[in-house]
């Protein structure tokens, strides 16, 4: 088994401020996710990564930037908070590539809040 | 474009009743079908996946899902409920053509005991 760690599990940041969100996991999966839950809306794709320092934009990219820089890590910056904004953060991840390998595991999520 | 559809967003029912939570999905080609559950205040968890053969599939906690390819549905059942069910279930398709999962806006479930 293996564990998916998101820090910090609650984030309060001010208007315009940039934000970075971090996720360990220790299952040597290849491929990490990065989705936002906001409520009513479900989750929606903001970057994923197949390999160490790639990078892929899912539908929600602006407005965000992502590192991989270790297999095992996959950090998320919000360039410019919005007022009001509250959602969940959740980072995933998954073996690779394959119908069989796609199950997603998910850490417990960030909470951000801007005031 | 991919997409799913859950068109029930609050299910409530009695224990011991029978449960269904109605999952459709749009795409081209051939689907990797999955749901995910959340418990109150924790994350999501795997339930089950369809990625080919049997289209009735068994996952964990006693549901199962039958995809359909006839209606593009993959609904999820449990008999008989029990409270313990309550929670936020997601349906989500994957491509296999790159990394990507399209989730359902999510079903919200209340077994009352």
């Amino acid at each position: 088994g293996g564990i998916i760690t998101q820090t910090p599990k609650f984030l309060i940041g001010q208007e315009g401020q940039k934000l970075t969100l971090k996720c360990q996991q220790n299952f040597n999966h290849d491929t990490m996710y990065w989705y936002r839950q906001d409520s009513g809306k479900g989750l929606r794709l903001i970057y994923y990564s197949i390999t160490e320092n790639d990078l892929q934009k899912g539908d929600l990219s602006e407005g965000y930037d992502a590192s991989r820089e270790k297999k095992s890590s996959f950090s998320l910056t919000v360039t410019s908070a919005q007022k009001n904004e509250m959602a969940v953060f959740l980072c995933a991840s998954s073996m690779g590539l394959g119908g069989l390998q796609n199950t997603l595991y998910f850490g417990a999520g960030t909470r951000l809040s801007v005031l | 474009a991919q997409s799913v559809d859950q068109p029930d967003a609050h299910v409530t029912l009695s224990e011991g009743a029978s449960l269904e939570l109605r999952c459709s999905y749009s795409y081209s080609a051939a689907p990797y079908l999955f749901w995910y559950v959340q418990y109150p205040g924790q994350s999501l968890q795997f339930l089950l996946k369809y990625i080919t053969g049997d289209t009735v599939v068994k996952g964990t906690k006693g549901f199962e899902a039958e995809f359909r390819k006839s209606n593009s549905s993959f609904n999820l059942k449990k008999s008989p409920a029990h409270w313990s069910d309550s929670a936020k279930y997601f349906c989500a398709l994957s491509n296999t053509g790159y990394q990507n999962f399209y989730f359902g806006k999510g079903t919200s479930l209340t077994v009352i005991p």
